[in-house]
């Protein structure tokens, strides 16, 4: 069974810093390209960022490029999400999520964690 | 980047009932690259739909989608009391960023 499980949420100030982490399991973690998907309270669903399965390509929303940094440690089958100077805005549930089919970067984003809650406010 | 526009906002509908979900993009979705993600209250969202017509695993038949080019719909055939939630498509192609519908909430009468 496909197992995602995000931590390192909390709360924040404006400017600090955060990262996250996504244990998987019940996969072959380093066949699958993964992303984050954050959601603000009472809002709907938006795309953060992606990154391949060997971790040599990345992409991120215009909104937290410069910010923010994917990256994975297939070694220990876990994502991460580096927040850097976070603002009001970032408030949102992140969500680890791992793509249906695993080698193509085109593939609906299959299996979700449950998300861990990030508040940025002083 | 490519704006996903859902209606109706909101559809109130009785059990046994059909519901139709539009999603209409900005432009043109390559090879129907569609998905729709099922969301209930508390909980992380769920793949229905992808392809814009193929059902995920464990999916129930009365989900279907269908649609190309610009315009997708989600239908459910009969509406059960667990379909209570909001639905949100997606378009997941070449083009980047990602993005995502704003999102209609069915609701049972």
């Amino acid at each position: 069974e496909v197992q995602l499980v995000e931590s390192g949420g909390g709360l924040v100030q404006p400017g600090g810093s955060l990262r996250l982490s996504c244990a998987a399991s019940g996969f072959i973690f380093n066949n699958y390209w993964m992303h984050w998907v954050r959601q603000g309270p009472g809002k709907g669903l938006v795309w953060v960022s992606r990154i391949n399965s060997d971790g040599s390509s990345t992409n991120y929303a215009d909104s937290v490029k410069g910010r923010f940094t994917i990256s994975r440690d297939n070694a220990k089958n876990t994502l991460y999400l580096q927040m850097n100077s976070l603002r009001a805005e970032d408030t949102a549930v992140y969500y680890c999520v791992r793509v249906l089919g695993g080698s193509s970067s085109i593939s609906p984003l299959g299996y979700w964690g449950q998300g861990t809650l990030v508040t940025v406010s002083s | 980047e490519i704006v996903l526009t859902q209606s109706p906002g909101t559809l109130s509908l009785s059990p046994g009932e059909r519901a139709t979900l539009s999603c209409r993009a900005s432009q043109s979705v390559s090879s129907s690259y569609l998905a729709w993600y099922q969301q209930k209250p508390g909980q992380a969202p769920r793949l229905l739909i992808y392809g814009a017509s193929s059902r995920a695993t464990g999916i129930p038949d009365r989900f279907s989608g269908s649609g190309s080019g610009t315009d997708f719909t989600l239908t459910i055939s009969r509406l059960e009391p667990e379909d209570c939630a909001v639905y949100y498509c997606q378009q997941y192609g070449s083009s980047l960023p990602w993005t995502f519908g704003q999102g209609t909430k069915v609701e049972i009468k």
